[in-house]
């Protein structure tokens, strides 16, 4: 039982250059969540999927494209990825509506954009 | 929407002493609290929640304490050891999706 497991764990890009992260989780979750990280920033939420086929924005969508096409993956692309978006990215999974709202995290994946 | 503050944005205590960090969120539609807390490279792990229901709640050396009037909420951590050291984030969320909004964190250090 993996929990939540994000691929690649680094990775560096050049401005303009486009990427996907892979979020997967093998708890059956529901709800999946992608989060960045930023120094002095908190976790700020980027998309989230309540369900297969499901997605909606979060806070700071801007740049950001998500597709969750299985229950148990999650993929946020960056289509021309700018130097802002250098940042940690966390995906989070959970159980689903109710009252069992505890999110769990992948271990993040540290992006550069130079 | 809904906007979390948390203080202090650092916290030095000597092992054995206590640590508290204040939460305020603005949406008094929030009813679920968790606090996390990420050590060093590492990913946010939930320590404790409580729902608005509740006025507060213990596990072992952590507390958290609501109070639904002022709209704040704080993490009380007694007997500090130096595995208490990380980053400690606060969130806030009232809709069935889950959603959490973070406060920016503490970053917390217990020197032996």
């Amino acid at each position: 039982n993996a929990g939540v497991t994000q691929t690649p764990k680094f990775r560096v890009l050049k401005t303009g250059q486009s990427m996907t992260l892979l979020c997967a989780q093998d708890m059956n979750h529901e709800y999946m969540y992608w989060y960045r990280q930023d120094p002095g920033m908190g976790l700020r939420l980027i998309h989230y999927s309540v369900g297969e086929g499901t997605t909606a924005k979060g806070e700071v969508p801007d740049g950001y494209n998500v597709s969750r096409l299985k229950k148990q993956n999650f993929l946020l692309g960056l289509e021309s990825a700018a130097p802002s978006q250098t940042s940690v990215y966390f995906c989070a999974s959970r159980y689903g509506g109710g009252a069992k709202n505890i999110q769990y995290f992948g271990a993040g994946t540290r992006l550069s954009v130079l | 929407g809904e906007n979390v503050e948390q203080h202090p944005s650092t916290l030095s205590v000597q092992e054995g002493d206590s640590a508290v960090i204040k939460c305020t969120y603005s949406d008094s539609a929030s009813n679920y609290f968790p606090w996390y807390k990420q050590e060093l490279g590492k990913r946010p792990q939930l320590i404790i929640d409580i729902r608005s229901n509740v006025g507060e709640k213990k596990d072992q050396r952590i507390a958290v304490t609501l109070n639904k009037t002022a709209k704040h909420f704080s993490l009380h951590i007694t007997e500090t050891q130096p595995e208490d050291s990380a980053v400690y984030f606060c969130a806030a969320s009232k809709d069935s999706w889950g959603k959490l909004q973070f406060g920016a964190g503490t970053q917390v250090v217990v020197t032996p």
